[in-house]
C-alpha cells in the first residue's frame, strides 16, 4: 500500500501566486525525502530532497518543509510560472534515497 | 552526458511473448533501478541493483527479471507478458547507494500488452 500520500490530487494557481504542495508520510523511520516534477511523456525531474536531520532546505524558488513530529513534507514554489505546471510527487526512503516509495501525485496547473 | 537512457520508448507485446527493456547510463552510477507507473499513481519499485553483479527485489517484482553485467547496463525482462504488466517503465540511476546524489530517471517505456 502507499506510506506516502499527497493531500490534494490537484492544485491550480495563478501565474506569480506562490504555490504549495503537501505530503504525508506515514514510515518515521524514513530518512529521506525528494520531490519529483513530472511533465507529460517525461521521465521525473528532481527539484529538491531533504534529509531528516533538516527541517528546511531552499532551492532556486522552491522550499522544502519537513515536519517530522506530524510525518508532514511541503513543497513550496514561489512566484509560480506556467513552466510549472506538471504533476509533482514527493517520495521518501528508509535508505538513503534508494528504494523510493512514491506518493500518488499532485497535478499542479498555473493559468496567466 | 547522455543521462539514463530507455529504449525502447513504446512496444506493444501479446500476452505470452517474451521482451527486454533496455537501460543505460554513461554516469557511472554503481545504483540503478526499475520503476513501473501505472495510470494516477506514483511509481513503484520492481527490482533494483548496488553495482554490476548485484541485484535485489524491489516492492513489485513478480514477472521481471533482471541483470547488471555491467556498471552502464540494467535491462529489465518480461519472461511472459501479461496484461496486467500494462505500464510506463522507469529505469533511474544513482552515484551510489549511500551518496548524497538523487536519482536521475529516464524518459520511460510505454509499455501495452494485448
Amino acid at each position: 500500500g502507499e506510506s506516502v500520500g499527497l493531500h490534494l490530487p490537484t492544485l491550480s494557481v495563478q501565474e506569480g501566486d506562490n504555490s504549495i504542495i503537501n505530503c504525508a508520510y506515514s514510515n518515521s523511520a524514513s530518512d529521506y525525502f525528494i520531490w519529483y516534477k513530472q511533465e507529460s511523456g517525461k521521465g521525473p525531474q528532481f527539484i529538491i530532497d531533504i534529509r531528516s536531520n533538516m527541517d528546511k532546505r531552499q532551492g532556486q524558488r522552491v522550499t522544502v518543509l519537513l515536519n517530522k513530529t506530524v510525518k508532514h513534507l511541503s513543497l513550496q514554489i514561489a512566484a509560480t510560472q506556467p513552466g510549472d505546471s506538471a504533476v509533482y510527487f514527493c517520495a521518501e526512503s528508509i535508505q538513503a534515497g534508494t528504494a523510493l516509495i512514491f506518493g500518488k501525485g499532485t497535478t499542479l496547473s498555473v493559468s496567466s | 552526458n547522455a543521462g539514463v537512457t530507455q529504449t525502447p520508448k513504446f512496444q506493444v507485446l501479446k500476452t505470452g511473448q517474451s521482451m527486454t527493456l533496455q537501460c543505460a547510463q554513461d554516469m557511472n552510477h554503481e545504483y540503478m533501478s526499475w520503476y513501473r507507473q501505472d495510470p494516477g499513481m506514483g511509481l513503484r519499485l520492481i527490482h533494483y541493483s548496488v553495482g554490476a553483479g548485484i541485484t535485489d527485489q524491489g516492492e513489485v517484482p513478480n514477472g521481471y527479471n533482471v541483470s547488471r553485467s555491467t556498471t552502464e547496463d540494467f535491462p529489465l525482462r518480461l519472461l511472459s507478458a501479461a496484461p496486467s504488466q500494462t505500464s510506463v517503465y522507469f529505469c533511474a540511476s544513482k552515484m551510489g547507494q549511500r551518496s548524497n546524489q538523487p536519482q536521475h530517471f529516464g524518459d520511460g517505456t510505454r509499455l501495452s500488452i494485448l
